[in-house]
């Protein structure tokens, strides 16, 4: 089974700085890559799904690399603000996709932007 | 909007009760729903896939008998905690697909606590 690998569990930046989210996985590269957003006591949010035949992605301050050479996906924040605080989670299908598979997800890295 | 509901969002029970938890779709129809279970500062680990019309799939090492799951109507499933017991003290979440198999969508989270 897959198993994922994210940085650290807590990373702090400053306001307005770049923030870089590390995600490693094992054992064979997915067709895609999801990062979702957690903050406490609710569910995930989902942010952002990178294909293995893309290298990049963006959503306004939000880009996601996805290098299945490396076997690593980085999630960058760019011009952090407070609220984007919470825990970001890495995520794989648990099977080895084409059907309605579950996912399997990451401990997450803590993020917090301090002012 | 909040396209997935669960109720309750939050339960005490004494050890040895069953808890039901359930788990809608709004407005949209899910033949399909993921059961997923968080134990603090732990990553989310899939239970089950719940398959509206017939029988759950459960992950290695959940047990079927202890963790009932219901998906009887196409908005609808539940997940039953059979004779719980403190150690199933944790944060019950949902999810299901929403326009195709890739990303998901959660439910806000159900926080189970078992004395």
């Amino acid at each position: 089974s897959q198993k994922i690998e994210q940085n650290s569990e807590a990373l702090n930046i400053q306001e307005g700085k770049t923030a870089t989210l590390t995600c490693n996985y094992t054992n064979y590269s997915p067709a895609y890559l999801q990062w979702y957003r957690q903050d406490p006591g609710r569910g995930p949010v989902f942010l952002l799904l990178i294909r293995e035949n893309e290298k990049e992605k963006r959503k306004e301050r939000l880009k996601v690399t996805f290098d299945t050479t490396l076997k690593q996906s980085l999630f960058h924040i760019t011009a952090s603000q407070p609220a984007d605080s919470a825990t970001y989670l890495c995520a794989l299908e648990t099977g080895t996709g084409g059907g309605a598979d579950g996912l399997t997800f990451g401990k997450g890295t803590h993020l917090i932007i301090q002012p | 909007g909040a396209v997935v509901s669960q109720h309750p969002s939050r339960v005490i029970c004494k050890s040895g009760t069953s808890v039901k938890i359930e788990c809608r779709s709004l407005d949209f129809q899910a033949t399909t729903m993921f059961w997923y279970r968080q134990f603090p500062k732990q990553s989310l680990m899939l239970m089950a896939t719940s398959n509206e019309g017939s029988k759950a799939t459960y992950e290695q090492g959940v047990e079927k008998d202890k963790f009932l799951i219901n998906h009887a109507s196409l908005t609808l499933s539940t997940l039953t905690v059979t004779s719980a017991h403190p150690e199933d003290s944790s944060f019950y979440i949902c999810s299901t697909f929403v326009g195709g198999y890739e990303t998901q969508y959660f439910g806000p989270g159900t926080r189970l606590l078992v004395l």
